[in-house]
């Protein structure tokens, strides 16, 4: 079956330091992804979309400056949280789709920013 | 802009009853619609989902009814049990769009 994994799944970061965090597709091949943030007690927020070999889309309020993502293969995604502050404390999910479309969502990682 | 809406914000229920959550979106292009479920501190789970071609699924003891014209669709959850308390979210896309997730219903279920 299709799968996706984030790692890691719990991570504290000082603020104003960086965290990378990685997303794997297993049992599909995974032709975009796409990355979302829930703040606490709020919705999830579409970050960017990623496609291979294309270039990434940030959505508003989002940036490449702030959210970097590779995606070098149709398996593995990674973004990195640049400078994280306060603001962004909260599940950062995966979503990874295949060649007909069906997305699958991996179970997040969860970002505490001290 | 929040393309997906979900009334009301929270919504609490007795046991045995049955919880209504409403969604309503504004892209007529979306055609598939799932539903999560997400406990605290846990990631979304699927819990059923539709596509624009039906009026209604059912799975247990969840059913959805969608009104294509209206742009709108409901989570009926019969028969609550206080395990059903949760957060759940509408979500909407097309093939060509990735599911844009609606604002949350934060449901409890009293015993």
């Amino acid at each position: 079956g299709a799968l996706v994994y984030q790692y890691p799944r719990r991570t504290i970061c000082k603020s104003g330091t960086s965290m990378r965090m990685e997303c794997q597709a297993v049992g599909f091949q995974a032709t975009s992804v796409a990355w979302y943030r829930q703040s606490p007690q709020k919705t999830f927020e579409l970050i960017a979309l990623s496609t291979v070999n294309s270039a990434i889309k940030y959505e508003q309020n989002f940036t490449q400056e702030k959210f970097p993502i590779s995606h070098p293969n149709l398996s593995f995604s990674s973004m990195t949280v640049l400078n994280a502050y306060l603001e962004d404390r909260g599940l950062y999910l995966c979503g990874a789709r295949d060649e007909v479309y069906e997305q699958y969502f991996g179970p997040g990682t969860r970002l505490t920013v001290l | 802009q929040q393309q997906v809406r979900q009334s009301p914000q929270s919504l609490t229920v007795w046991e045995g009853e049955t919880a209504i959550l409403n969604c309503s979106y504004e892209n007529s292009a979306f055609d598939y619609f799932p539903w999560y479920q997400q406990f605290p501190g846990e990631g979304p789970a699927l819990l059923i989902a539709i596509r624009s071609v039906s009026d209604k699924k059912e799975d247990g003891g969840f059913t959805i009814f969608f009104n294509k014209r209206e742009k709108n669709l409901s989570l009926h959850i019969k028969d609550s049990q206080p395990g059903d308390s949760a957060t759940y979210f509408c979500a909407a896309s097309n093939s060509g769009t990735y599911q844009r997730f609606g604002t949350g219903t934060k449901l409890q279920v009293v015993p």
